[in-house]
Parts: C-alpha cells; sequence; structure tokens
C-alpha cells in the first residue's frame, strides 16, 4: 500500500493568493515525521518545512505552513500569498525512525498564474 | 559552503556499459541516499547507508550497486542489469541514520543519465 498519497498531479493558483497541497499517509508507527519539498524545473530537491508526529502545533515556516490532522493522517501544505517562484513540484515525505528511510509521495505540479 | 556535490550532471550511456555516479557531500552527515525520479513522477528509494561500510536496499535496488568506503562518498554504479536506467538521479544525505524522524535531507544537484 502507498504510504504517501498526493491527490493532486496539477493545481493552478492566481498570484497572491492562497493554496492548499494535500498530502495524506499511512504508517502505524506512532514515532514519525512528514516534510514538504519543492522541486523547482532546476531539478534540485528544497527543503520547505517539517511536522514531527508528537509535535501539538502546526508547523510555520514564512510563507508556508502545514495543516496537520493525525487522526485523519492528513499534512497538508498552505502556501499563502503565492508568488510566481511558487511554480514547482511540491512532494509530501514521510520518515519513520525505525525504517531509517524517507518515502515521497508522487507529488503535485503547482503552476503560479499572474 | 556544504552541500552536496553530484557529478556528472549530464551522462550519456552505451546499452551494455556500466556508469559510476559520483555523489561527496561535507555536511558530516551519517547517512546518504540514492533516489531515481522518472519524468513528472516521484521519488523512488535505489540504496541508503546509515553508517560507513553499510548500506541497504531501498525500493528499486536491482541493476544498481553502491558502495560507502567513506563517510563522504557515496558512489552509484548503474549496471548494465538495469534495463531501463535513463532517469534523474538525485542523492542526498541526512544527519543521522535511523535515531530520528527529524531527518530533514539534503539533497544534491541531481545527474540525469540517458542511454543511447
Amino acid at each position: 500500500a502507498q504510504k504517501i498519497t498526493q491527490t493532486q498531479p496539477g493545481m493552478f493558483v492566481q498570484e497572491k493568493e492562497a493554496v492548499t497541497l494535500d498530502c495524506t499517509y499511512d504508517t502505524s508507527d506512532p514515532s514519525y515525521g512528514l516534510f514538504w519539498y519543492k522541486q523547482p524545473s532546476s531539478g534540485e530537491m528544497i527543503f520547505l518545512i517539517y511536522q514531527g508526529s508528537y509535535d501539538q502545533q502546526n508547523a510555520t515556516e514564512g510563507r508556508y505552513s502545514l495543516n496537520f490532522q493525525k487522526a485523519r493522517k492528513s499534512a497538508n501544505l498552505v502556501i499563502s500569498a503565492s508568488q510566481l517562484g511558487d511554480s514547482a513540484m511540491y512532494f509530501c515525505a514521510m520518515r519513520e525512525p525505525n525504517a531509517g528511510k524517507s518515502t515521497f509521495g508522487d507529488g503535485t505540479t503547482l503552476t503560479v498564474k499572474p | 559552503d556544504g552541500g552536496i556535490t553530484q557529478s556528472p550532471k549530464y551522462l550519456f550511456r552505451k546499452e551494455g556499459q556500466n556508469v559510476t555516479l559520483s555523489c561527496e557531500q561535507n555536511l558530516n552527515h551519517d547517512a546518504m541516499y540514492w533516489y531515481r525520479q522518472d519524468p513528472g513522477q516521484g521519488l523512488r528509494l535505489i540504496y541508503y547507508s546509515q553508517i560507513v561500510n553499510d548500506f541497504q536496499k531501498g525500493d528499486i535496488a536491482e541493476g544498481y550497486s553502491v558502495s560507502r568506503e567513506k563517510k563522504e562518498s557515496f558512489p552509484l554504479t548503474v549496471t548494465s542489469a538495469q534495463k531501463n536506467p535513463t532517469a534523474f538521479y538525485l542523492c542526498a544525505s541526512s544527519l543521522h541514520g535511523r535515531s530520528s524522524g527529524a531527518n530533514v535531507l539534503t539533497f544534491g544537484a541531481g545527474s540525469r543519465l540517458t542511454v543511447l
């Protein structure tokens, strides 16, 4: 069974508006980490934000916030005030400490329109 | 500046040839990883190493080999047994291996392999 599911292959958003990228995950491990990475057209992966399974509050990093709903096993990325430079592919990933590795979703391509 | 260096950036291979992709990090990270990415798709784990002289197969290890003789280096060899090797290859590292869930991956710029 796929451990990370991103159901939106592509998304469009108007510049300066907010957008939510969906991510659901599956694990039986009580301790895990959830991550979002951005991949521009250049190909390099850039870390955006991290949420630990025991964290009580949703993580925020500048314009990025993670809407963590543990009971629903979802970890959606919210980008506020979208900019043209936000156009990229976005990946949700999960790390289970006992596994010693990270699993990635299939990604969502975000296009910001001027 | 600390980071991960992958080389070459572009590589062309004839069928039947082995090729080796280089990955070097100066971040003093314990763990290193190789991922494969096909166009428009996510990352799939090939091999990973949590400490020197030890490595584990990922989800798609067939046709690939690795070594971890030094903490800084984790080269990937794409062998002739890999039937469809044309892809984008990303090397990554993280501070710790097994112990922590809060292990952010730092990535290299990638190597694009094309089989002629």
